[in-house]
């Protein structure tokens, strides 16, 4: 069964440090993965897709990088932020043109 | 601005009562999809459409209706809510199904309590 597992569930961290969420998941064939944030009530809002020959991607201070061979992705942010908490969604998607399967995200909160 | 935009943002209702919240975008997209968020359990997907006049259904289809008559709305209709609907919901769109990999677009979502 195809699915996509986030961890940790949820984290706390302090302002300025760093952190690595980890995303495994087991789609195939694979097609593409994806990294949202999802601030309290808002939607998701997009911060990397990587295909099968990304290994590492980069959006301001968040990095995500992936491993195809063994399913598995993370997203690093450096130097967190309060409005870093959120969130963290990862999303991958099988064959060109089939439903995204979502992961139940991350939890980040960001403590001064 | 390049926006999804949805109607209500907050619905209290109560069981039985038919409801639709719709969802639009001004991007000219043709890929729409509708998805429930629950603690616990992350988004789901209930009905997508890759162009006008064509939907299909998702994972959790159950209890909810859809229409793309034309491009840019994609409503979500509840003929006869049910407690168990009560979520958090949100509409989103893409370029086409076909680009890939293409950025998804969400909605700012509705809040759903059936009473």
């Amino acid at each position: 069964k195809n699915q996509v597992e986030q961890s940790p569930q949820s984290l706390i961290i302090l302002e300025g440090k760093n952190c690595t969420l980890q995303c495994n998941y087991t789609v195939s064939p694979f097609s593409n993965l994806r990294w949202y944030k999802q601030d309290t009530g808002r939607g998701p809002v997009s911060l990397t897709i990587m295909t099968f020959s990304e290994n590492t991607k980069s959006n301001g201070r968040y990095t995500a990088t992936l491993d195809a061979d063994t399913k598995q992705s993370s997203l690093h942010i450096t130097a967190s932020q309060l409005s870093d908490s959120a969130s963290y969604i990862c999303v991958v998607r099988g064959q060109a043109g089939t439903a995204l399967i979502f992961g139940k995200g991350t939890t980040l909160s960001v403590s001064s | 601005e390049a926006q999804v935009t949805q109607n209500p943002r907050y619905l209290i209702t109560v069981t039985g009562k038919k409801l639709t919240v719709t969802c639009s975008q001004n991007m000219n997209h043709e890929y729409m999809s509708w998805y429930r968020q629950d603690p616990g359990l992350g988004l789901r997907q209930i009905y997508y459409s890759m162009n006008v006049e064509v939907t299909d259904k998702g994972d959790v289809p159950e209890g909810y209706k859809v229409s793309r008559k034309e491009k840019r709305n994609f409503p979500l209709i509840l003929e006869s809510p049910s407690p168990n609907q009560t979520s958090l919901y949100f509409c989103a769109s893409s370029l086409s199904w076909r680009e890939d990999p293409d950025t998804q677009y969400f909605g700012p979502g509705t809040r759903l309590t059936v009473l």
